[in-house]
């Protein structure tokens, strides 16, 4: 069965430094989303990308937050510049057709120290 | 008021139980209703949704809408101790374009127990 992949499973980093987290959606799929659940709260939305553009952004997605599909599988998440409150799982996910049918990446453990 | 709200539990049945796990919502606009389980450390798995109002039934899962009483519920009929994890209800306006974000409840932690 096809599934959302994540990589790294665990990326450990030190405040200000850039992050790249990257994500394989399923492959005809159309939509893409980032979510990150900080420990012990919501799931949050992030970001909604379709047709290579951003669709949709939280308040949480400001300027240090950037997505990209630089080819046709891949779909990163880039932070520019992390600080501690960023320590977070994030999560990716995508959707065929029916958009709110979102299928979940098993998400990326982030750690700013 | 939070605009989706659910009891964190934790919740413990032994095996066999019918389980109820319930949010509220306060946005009138949300459309489509989901129910995701989530291991320890794992992604959000997608159990079921629903559109509007009514019921929709798979195996031993039962979704209900109520959208007059800004209510959902997930019915677990004779669980299993594979069935303990978190689950968590998210929603979405889905109407059109960009608004198929979903927002979640807290979710809520379930023990079935042998």
């Amino acid at each position: 069965e096809p599934e959302v992949t994540q990589t790294p499973s665990h990326q450990v980093t030190q405040m200000g430094q850039e992050v790249i987290l990257r994500c394989v959606p399923i492959s005809n799929h159309l939509y893409f989303y980032w979510y990150r659940q900080i420990l012990g709260q919501k799931v949050e939305f992030l970001v909604s990308f379709y047709n290579n553009e951003i669709s949709e952004k939280s308040e949480i997605f400001d300027d240090q937050f950037s997505v990209e599909r630089p080819d046709g599988s891949n779909f990163t998440l880039k932070i520019r510049s992390t600080k501690l409150e960023d320590s977070a799982m994030y999560f990716c996910a995508s959707s065929e057709v029916l958009a709110y049918e979102q299928y979940f990446g098993p998400g990326t453990r982030l750690t700013v120290t | 008021q939070k605009e989706v709200e659910q009891d964190p539990g934790p919740l413990s049945v032994p095996e066999g139980a019918i389980v109820s796990l319930n949010c509220t919502y306060s946005n009138s606009a949300f459309q489509y209703f989901m129910w995701y389980r989530q291991y320890s450390r794992k992604g959000p798995e997608l159990l079921m949704y629903t559109y509007s109002s009514g019921n929709k039934e798979d195996g031993r899962f039962t979704a209900q809408v109520d959208k007059s009483s800004k209510y959902i519920s997930l019915f677990i009929r004779d669980s299993q101790p594979s069935d303990s994890a978190t689950y968590l209800c998210a929603m979405s306006e889905g109407s059109g374009g960009s608004n198929y974000k979903l927002t979640f409840g807290k979710g809520t932690l379930l023990t079935v127990n042998p």
